[in-house]
C-alpha cells in the first residue's frame, strides 16, 4: 500500500514571496491533516479535512494560509506571504475511520 | 490548557542497555496516547497507541505504559540497538471524534555502537 506523498521535500524561499505544498493521502482515508513542526519542537496541527470539509482550523494563521482539499483527495497548503517564522516541516497525514493517523515524509521549507 | 511535555529531551546510551523514557500531560480526560518515531528527512511513524481504558501496550522490544490519574506515560525500550536512534513523539488525543493529535515537544535518542 502507497504511503502518504508530499511534495516538493525541500524549498527555500524569501520572505514575502508565495509557496504552496501538496499532499496526496493513502487512497481511501477521508481524513487529511496538515501540521507544522517548528526546529525542536514537536508538531502542531494547522488543519483538519473530513473529506472536502473542514473540521479544525483553529491554529491555521488565515491571514497567510489557506488550505484547500478538492474533491475530497488530494490537498494543497498555501503561504502567502511568508515570512522568517514560517520556516519549519510541513507535515501532511491521513487517516482511516478509527485508525491510527499516518504521516507523509514532509517538505521542508526555508524562509530567508 | 492541554500541554503534552517529555523528558528527557535528548539521550545518549551504549547499544544494549534498556531505556525510559518519560512523557507527561497536563490533562487527564484523553481519549487515548500514542507514541511515535521520527528519523531525520522522514515522517512520523506510529509504535504504539493506548487507549484511555489500558494500562500498557507491548510490541517486540517497547512497552509503553498509561497512568492517567498522574498524567503520566513511559516508553521502555529493552536491549536498545544503533538502528533505535531516532526522534521519539508522545502524543495524545482528547475527544475521539477529531482524532486531534497533541504533541510533545520529543526525546531524541542516540544509541551509541
Amino acid at each position: 500500500e502507497a504511503g502518504v506523498a508530499q511534495s516538493p521535500r525541500y524549498k527555500i524561499i524569501e520572505k514575502r514571496q508565495s509557496v504552496a505544498f501538496w499532499c496526496n493521502p493513502i487512497s481511501g482515508h477521508a481524513t487529511l491533516y496538515w501540521y507544522q513542526q517548528i526546529l525542536g519542537q514537536g508538531p502542531k496541527l494547522l488543519i483538519q479535512f473530513q473529506n472536502n470539509g473542514v473540521v479544525d482550523d483553529s491554529q491555521l494563521p488565515k491571514d497567510r494560509f489557506s488550505a484547500e482539499r478538492l474533491k475530497g483527495v488530494d490537498s494543497t497548503l498555501k503561504i502567502q506571504p511568508a515570512k522568517l517564522e514560517d520556516s519549519a516541516v510541513y507535515l501532511c497525514a491521513s487517516r482511516l475511520a478509527e485508525e491510527t493517523q499516518y504521516f507523509g515524509p514532509g517538505t521542508r521549507l526555508l524562509v530567508l | 490548557k492541554q500541554e503534552v511535555t517529555q523528558i528527557p529531551a535528548a539521550l545518549s546510551v551504549p547499544e544494549g542497555e534498556n531505556l525510559v523514557l518519560n512523557c507527561s500531560f497536563t490533562d487527564s480526560a484523553i481519549y487515548n496516547l500514542q507514541w511515535f518515531r521520527q528519523d531525520p528527512g522522514k515522517g512520523l511513524t506510529s509504535l504504539l497507541l493506548i487507549q484511555s481504558s489500558q494500562r500498557e501496550q507491548t510490541s517486540g522490544r517497547l512497552n509503553a505504559s498509561l497512568d492517567k490519574s498522574s498524567g503520566r506515560s513511559t516508553l521502555y525500550i529493552a536491549a536498545s540497538q544503533p538502528g533505535d536512534s531516532a526522534t521519539y513523539l508522545c502524543a495524545v488525543v482528547y475527544g475521539g471524534a477529531t482524532n486531534k493529535l497533541i504533541f510533545g515537544t520529543g526525546t531524541l535518542l542516540a544509541v551509541q555502537p
